[in-house]
């Protein structure tokens, strides 16, 4: 079985400030790891992937995420916040054996001016 | 390139209502999924696809139905609604998983959602 945990539910950081939310996941096969941003009242947008090649990914809007197998870990970082950066974010894990993506709770990231 | 297309966007239903969320893709996906998404829960996957004429149950079936009669669409029912169903509902389309690194993403709608009085 697989499943994300999501550690902080809000976060909050001054614009400029380090961004780091944390994802631990579980799975018995190695697996393809996802973050995903929502704007409100919008749908999930993809900002990056890991699937075994590079375990650094960079992804869209400066994001970048670490994939360490001993950890069990795949946390997302920027050195920077916007206040565009607002919004709420997802780990999701899934594997090439199965047919489904397994979400985390999700963090909801505020940028204070 | 429209991806993911949910209708409606938005519903207000009464208890007992029925009702069908339409959910279309165009980028020749074989897999599509309902997910619905409740304050500090996270998505939870309702029912899911992994191709025409097939459906299988997520994680809270109850209360829905799905249909795969085309490859591009995928339907949501709630024969009877209730207000527990009151909720944000996203459809996700991806390829079969695979068939490559470069095709393991799900594509999501905008959502729809749905209040139950």
């Amino acid at each position: 079985a697989q499943s994300v945990t999501q550690l902080g539910s809000h976060v909050s950081v001054s614009e400029g400030a380090l961004v780091l939310l944390r994802c631990n996941y579980s799975s018995s096969v190695p697996p393809y790891l996802f973050w995903y941003v929502q704007y409100p009242n919008q749908g999930l947008q993809l900002l990056l992937k890991y699937t075994s090649a590079a375990t650094l990914v960079k992804g869209i809007n400066g994001f970048e995420a670490e994939f360490k197998k001993s950890e069990t870990s795949f946390h997302l970082t920027k050195p920077s916040a916007h206040m565009s950066d607002a919004a709420e974010y997802f780990c999701a894990v899934s594997d090439y054996t199965g047919n489904q993506f397994y979400f985390g709770t999700g963090t909801s990231l505020t940028v204070i001016p | 390139n429209a991806g993911v297309t949910q209708t409606p966007k938005f519903r207000v239903l009464k208890t007992g209502q029925s009702m069908t969320l339409l959910c279309a893709q165009d980028m020749n996906h074989e897999y599509m999924y309902w997910y619905r998404q409740d304050p500090g829960m996270g998505l939870r996957l309702i029912h899911y696809s992994v191709g025409e004429g097939t459906t299988a149950k997520g994680e809270v079936p109850d209360g829905y139905n799905v249909s795969r009669l085309k490859k591009q669409n995928f339907l949501l029912g709630l024969e009877s609604a209730a207000p527990s169903q009151t909720s944000v509902y996203f459809c996700a389309s991806s390829y079969v998983f695979g068939t490559g690194e470069k095709n393991t993403e799900a594509f999501f709608g905008q959502g729809t959602r749905l209040t139950v009085v």
